[in-house]
């Protein structure tokens, strides 16, 4: 079965300062993985994703991630946070027989100024 | 203009009472999701439809029945609704089944009394 993990609820950068947010993955065949947004009383924006080709992947609002194969993980980093960045992020992994997605369990980033 | 729409944003209601939550998408998708976002902010997929017909139905109760009259719109009707059913319900869609991206509304908060 697929499934994605993000280690940590809760992720705390000061303003200008390099971000990283986890995902671990686990999939059977070849991995479709997302990265999603989440502001406050919003729906979710997709940021990014890896199907196949080079590991880093360039996304919106100047985020990025990294596909790791042999350390099953997927990522998300920003050279340089803003306060606006400050949401849920979550990772998630596509069934290719359904199409659906599986999420993480979200991870609240907080820059501060 | 907006890509994917719900009604209403915000309901409140009594247990045992049936709802309904709409949802409309003017991108000309074939494919259209209901997922579940609960308190801890944990999102899963309940239903989705491809082209009016069912190829998702997760492990959900059977008060829940979605209905898909066109490719740009999915209901959910919800019966006899229990407490647990609080939560915020995203729409979402995809040109196709296996499409990457999926494009969310901006979600319905149940709140059930």
């Amino acid at each position: 079965a697929q499934s994605v993990a993000q280690p940590e609820d809760q992720v705390n950068v000061a303003e200008g300062n390099p971000l990283t947010v986890k995902c671990t993955y686990s999939v059977s065949g070849n991995p479709y993985l997302f990265w999603y947004v989440q502001y406050p009383n919003r729906g979710l924006q997709f940021l990014l994703k890896y199907i196949t080709g080079d590991n880093l992947v360039k996304g919106s609002y100047g985020f990025e991630a990294e596909f790791n194969k042999s350390q099953t993980s997927f990522h998300l980093k920003k050279p340089s946070a803003l306060v606006s960045d400050s949401a849920l992020y979550f990772c998630a992994v596509r069934d290719d027989t359904t199409g659906k997605l599986i999420f993480g369990q979200g991870t609240t980033l907080q820059v501060k100024p | 203009d907006t890509a994917v729409s719900q009604t209403p944003k915000y309901l409140v209601t009594q247990m045992g009472n049936d709802k309904s939550i709409k949802c409309e998408q003017n991108l000309g998708h074939d494919t259209m999701y209901w997922y579940k976002q609960d308190s801890k902010k944990f999102l899963k997929i309940m239903f989705s439809y491809n082209n009016k017909e069912l190829i998702i139905n997760e492990t959900v109760p059977n008060r829940f029945s979605p209905k898909s009259p066109d490719k740009a719109h999915l209901n959910l009707h919800i019966n006899s609704l229990e407490l647990g059913d609080s939560a915020v319900y995203f729409c979402a869609s995809s040109p196709g089944k296996h499409y990457n991206e999926q494009f969310f509304g901006p979600g319905t908060r149940l709140t059930v009394l």
